[in-house]
């Protein structure tokens, strides 16, 4: 079945250590999302992508970098300068063009900072 | 800039009724769609319902509507014949249209919890 798988689903990180989300999709969608999830605070969008080799920020992105160096991938990297990273993240795709554009989601992944 | 919001935090229905989950949006935009987006404990996001603002016809999927009124800003979520498997978190969301340059990301508002009693 086509979908995004987002690994690992929980991670623990010690505060000034790098850590990279993965996220893979089997859609052949050309945008792919990230977003941020913490309580009562909604979703907020950290970096997009819309075709390889291309990516630009979103409202969040300090302390954060992406890649795009295949279609079917979006890893994103949280690094030591993002102050507060413990977080739920999603990993979202659509198909510019196709239906009314909803983003299909993965399961997400739950950073913790010890 | 677009902004979505669900002024209800929390909701709670018992089973079998209807409840009404609200949405307002602001935007000077008049190409873009609405969504509904259900986050139940597993936390992955499925979409409920989903909106075209050039489309007057509300838009219906089973036992979920919507009350889409353009002209006030509103989109809420009508979830009829309730069942503990809608127990969940309810987001609103925006997309900007595809002819105003929208990069395609979906602005949420910060969702509402929906309890159902049994």
């Amino acid at each position: 079945d086509g979908g995004i798988t987002q690994s690992p689903k929980y991670l623990f990180r010690k505060e000034g250590q790098n850590v990279t989300l993965s996220c893979e999709q089997n859609l052949n969608h050309d945008a792919m999302y990230w977003y941020r999830q913490d309580p009562g605070q909604g979703l907020r969008l950290i970096y997009y992508s819309q075709i390889v080799n291309d990516f630009q920020k979103g409202d969040i992105a300090e302390g954060y970098s992406v890649s795009r160096e295949k279609k079917e991938s979006f890893p994103l990297t949280v690094t030591s300068a993002q102050k507060n990273p413990t977080a739920f993240y999603l990993c979202a795709a659509r198909q510019p063009g196709q239906g009314a554009g909803e983003l299909f989601f993965g399961e997400g992944s739950r950073l913790t900072v010890l | 800039a677009q902004t979505v919001t669900q002024s209800q935090p929390e909701m709670s229905v018992q089973e079998a009724e209807t409840v009404t989950l609200s949405c307002t949006y602001d935007t000077s935009e008049s190409d873009y769609y609405l969504f509904w987006y259900k986050q139940p404990p597993s936390r992955q996001m499925i979409l409920v319902i989903r909106q075209e603002a050039y489309k007057q016809q509300n838009a219906t999927e089973n036992r979920f509507s919507v009350n889409f009124q353009k002209a006030a800003k509103s989109f809420s979520l009508k979830i009829s014949d309730s069942q503990l498997g809608d127990a969940a978190m309810y987001f609103c969301a925006y997309r900007s249209g595809d002819y105003g340059g929208s990069q395609g990301n979906l602005i949420f508002g910060k969702g509402t919890k929906l309890s159902v009693k049994p």
